[in-house]
């Protein structure tokens, strides 16, 4: 079965550093998303993307995120200047969606996620 | 807004019995998705199954069904003889079908341990 695929599955950074989190959604999908969880707490989304730029994005996604999608199959998040409280599990994830709105039945395929721990 | 709740942290079952995780749901959206995703050890987050507000008939998937009750805003997830490999952490999600909106509202989870 096809897979989200994430590198690194570990990250190590000290705050105030860059970092980009890799992803590659699987290839027919058309919806690309990154959500976060915190140790021992909710999965939080983070922002959704579509056609080449953000379709919906939550209040944790300020302005040191940012999501690319720099050529055909990968999908980055980058952090900007990192924060001790980025430390997280971040997930990459995808969903097919041919038809939008009412009706539609998306399966949300989820990557491994990459481990960010900023020091 | 959209809000899951999840009232059971951790739960127990025997092996090969059958156990029930609550999931009560609160949102104003007229059409909306459910989902359950199980997230063993290792991390990853794997789909076991979807319900639409719409479904007449309650979601299966092999050994999982979603026990929907759309009155009541609950959409409890049923597994069938369990299994050792069932114990993981498990979360209910949701979704508006509806104003272009994607993204998923999670629950707290509830931590299911299979007992042999």
């Amino acid at each position: 079965e096809p897979e989200v695929t994430q590198t690194p599955s570990h990250q190590v950074t000290q705050m105030g550093q860059e970092v980009i989190l890799r992803c590659v959604p699987i290839s027919n999908h058309l919806y690309f998303y990154w959500y976060r969880q915190i140790l021992g707490q909710k999965v939080e989304f983070l922002v959704s993307f579509y056609n080449n730029e953000i379709s919906e994005k939550s209040e944790i996604f300020d302005d040191q995120f940012s999501v690319e999608r720099p050529d055909g199959s990968n999908f980055t998040l980058k952090i900007r200047s990192t924060k001790l409280e980025d430390s997280a599990m971040y997930f990459c994830a995808s969903s097919e969606s041919r038809a939008k709105g009412i009706g539609t039945n998306e399966k949300l395929f989820f990557g491994s996620g990459t481990q960010l721990s900023v020091l | 807004a959209q809000k899951i709740t999840q009232t059971q942290p951790g739960m127990f079952v025997q092996e090969k019995e059958a156990v029930t995780l609550d999931c009560t749901y609160d949102t104003s959206d007229p059409s909306y998705g459910l989902f359950w995703y199980k997230q063993p050890s290792s991390g990853e987050m794997i789909f076991l199954i979807y319900q639409g507000s719409y479904d007449q008939q309650n979601a299966t998937e092999g050994r999982y069904s979603l026990n929907f009750q759309k009155a009541r805003k609950s959409a409890n997830l049923v597994i069938s003889a369990s299994q050792l490999g069932d114990s993981a952490m498990y979360f209910c999600a949701m979704r508006s079908l509806g104003g272009g909106r994607r993204a998923l509202t999670f629950g707290s989870g509830t931590r299911l341990q299979v007992q042999p």
